[in-house]
């Protein structure tokens, strides 16, 4: 069972918008969270991240919220450019999940098309 | 540039062979990582190494062999793989192992793995 879910396997959005990518996760131990962006046959960078004690955490035209209750975190990208298209990953750790402390859990991962 | 360097970028082997893939970071971390992407699957943890000891094997079958010389350069040794095995593989590394609050994972770029 997926302990991080990225639902929207795609999104597409109109540059200069605001695009906004959704992470549900189920494990409740989950206390840092993390967003990757992923361009084709490149490793992941990391984005933006946020931990539990926090309910956003804001980078340029990057803003991660974090709705705990809801097990839910989103990021937001103000305004959207052509060069944002890419796979967005997130990804959470914390607890003692699988017996490893801290290691990364990742979701499939949203492939945003951010058109001119 | 995010200071993990993997060689090779590509690879394609026979199942009888033997291969390395090679990691190195620059960013003085003492944790490494490897990781597996395959089509349409999350990143999947392999392995972990914190100041060059294996801190966790996520399952992994004995085909792939991880060494960390030390705390700034991992190896993974491959030897009769099978075609299933085919999929990216990142180098990941941080401060320390498990991601939390300020420690992140940076990745490399990816060692792309063809079994033939």
């Amino acid at each position: 069972d997926q302990q991080v879910k990225q639902n929207s396997p795609s999104l597409s959005v109109q540059e200069g918008r605001i695009s906004i990518l959704n992470c549900d996760y189920t494990n409740s131990m989950f206390d840092y969270f993390l967003w990757y962006k992923k361009y084709p046959a490149e490793g992941p960078t990391f984005l933006i991240s946020i931990s539990s004690i926090k309910d956003k955490n804001e980078d340029g035209r990057f803003t991660v919220f974090l709705n705990k209750s809801a097990k839910h975190l989103s990021l937001h990208i103000v305004p959207s450019q052509p060069g944002d298209s890419a796979v967005y990953f997130c990804a959470a750790s914390g607890g003692n999940y699988g017996g490893s402390q801290g290691n990364l859990i990742f979701g499939k991962g949203t492939k945003l098309s951010v058109k001119p | 540039e995010t200071g993990v360097t993997q060689t090779p970028r590509h690879l394609v082997m026979g199942m009888t062979n033997k291969k390395s893939l090679k990691c190195e970071q620059h960013l003085g971390h003492n944790a490494m990582y490897w990781y597996k992407q395959s089509a349409k699957k999350p990143l999947e943890l392999m392995f972990v190494y914190n100041f060059k000891e294996q801190t966790e094997n996520n399952s992994v079958p004995s085909r792939f062999s991880p060494e960390c010389p030390n705390s700034s350069h991992l190896f993974l040794h491959l030897h009769t793989l099978q075609p299933e095995d085919s999929a990216l593989y990142l180098c990941a590394s941080s401060q320390a192992a498990g991601a939390g609050s300020g420690n992140t994972i940076y990745f490399g770029e990816g060692s792309w793995l063809t079994v033939v």
